[in-house]
């Protein structure tokens, strides 16, 4: 069965400096992967997606997530952090061809705070 | 607007009632989803839908009954509610399987927070 880490409980960052959300998952065969962020009061938010092709995939608000194959890692970035990125991340995997709707796995969570 | 709505938001009830909350989306996708979300355990999928009339159990279904008569809504239904089942419900749908669609995420609804005395 596929499982998903984030390692770390709470990342505290500066505003403008890079920040990174680490994750990592364990799967059979091949990942779909996915980044979410929640808000506070509000519902999981689709953030970017890896299915195959480039391991450096962008997605909203200027983040983007690098696919590490052999350290399997999907690692969530962003260049210059903002106080408004201050939010609840997860890291979700599903594995290609399996049962989509019971085997997609979400992380534990990253609060990231983004100190202004 | 087209999305994913939960109802109610709020709930407070009292243990050994019934409650059901509300899930209704309007993208028409085939897959729905309840997950529940506590402190230390991320989210756990209770139970899931591929389609109208097809339900089947997640992680953690004990407690609750799902029913899926029209392919936009999918209750969950918590038949004797205990203080365990304190938590915020959260409601999901995705296209799931396919050429296209086992790659799509899952779209999200606001949650209800329930709380049990």
């Amino acid at each position: 069965a596929q499982s998903v880490a984030q390692p770390e409980d709470q990342v505290n960052v500066a505003e403008g400096n890079p920040l990174t959300v680490k994750c990592t998952y364990s799967v059979s065969g091949n990942p779909y992967l996915f980044w979410y962020v929640q808000y506070p009061n509000r519902g999981l938010q689709f953030l970017l997606k890896y299915i195959t092709g480039d391991n450096l995939v962008k997605g909203s608000y200027g983040f983007e997530a690098e696919f590490n194959k052999s350290q399997t890692s999907f690692h969530l970035k962003k260049p210059s952090a903002l106080v408004s990125d201050s939010a609840l991340y997860f890291c979700a995997v599903r594995e290609l061809g399996d049962n989509y709707g019971q085997n997609f796995v979400f992380g534990p969570g990253t609060r990231l705070s983004v100190l202004p | 607007d087209a999305g994913i709505t939960q109802s109610p938001r709020y709930k407070i009830t009292e243990t050994g009632r019934q409650v059901t909350l509300m899930c209704h989306q309007t993208w028409s996708h085939s897959y729905m989803f309840w997950y529940r979300q506590d402190l230390g355990h991320g989210l756990r999928l209770i139970y899931y839908s591929a389609a109208a009339d097809i339900t089947d159990k997640g992680e953690v279904p004990d407690g609750y009954v799902v029913s899926r008569s029209k392919t936009e809504n999918f209750p969950l239904t918590l038949e004797s509610a205990t203080r365990s089942q304190t938590s915020v419900y959260f409601c999901a749908s995705g296209t799931g399987q396919g050429a296209f669609g086992g790659n799509q995420p899952q779209h999200f609804g606001d949650g209800t927070r329930l709380s049990i005395l």
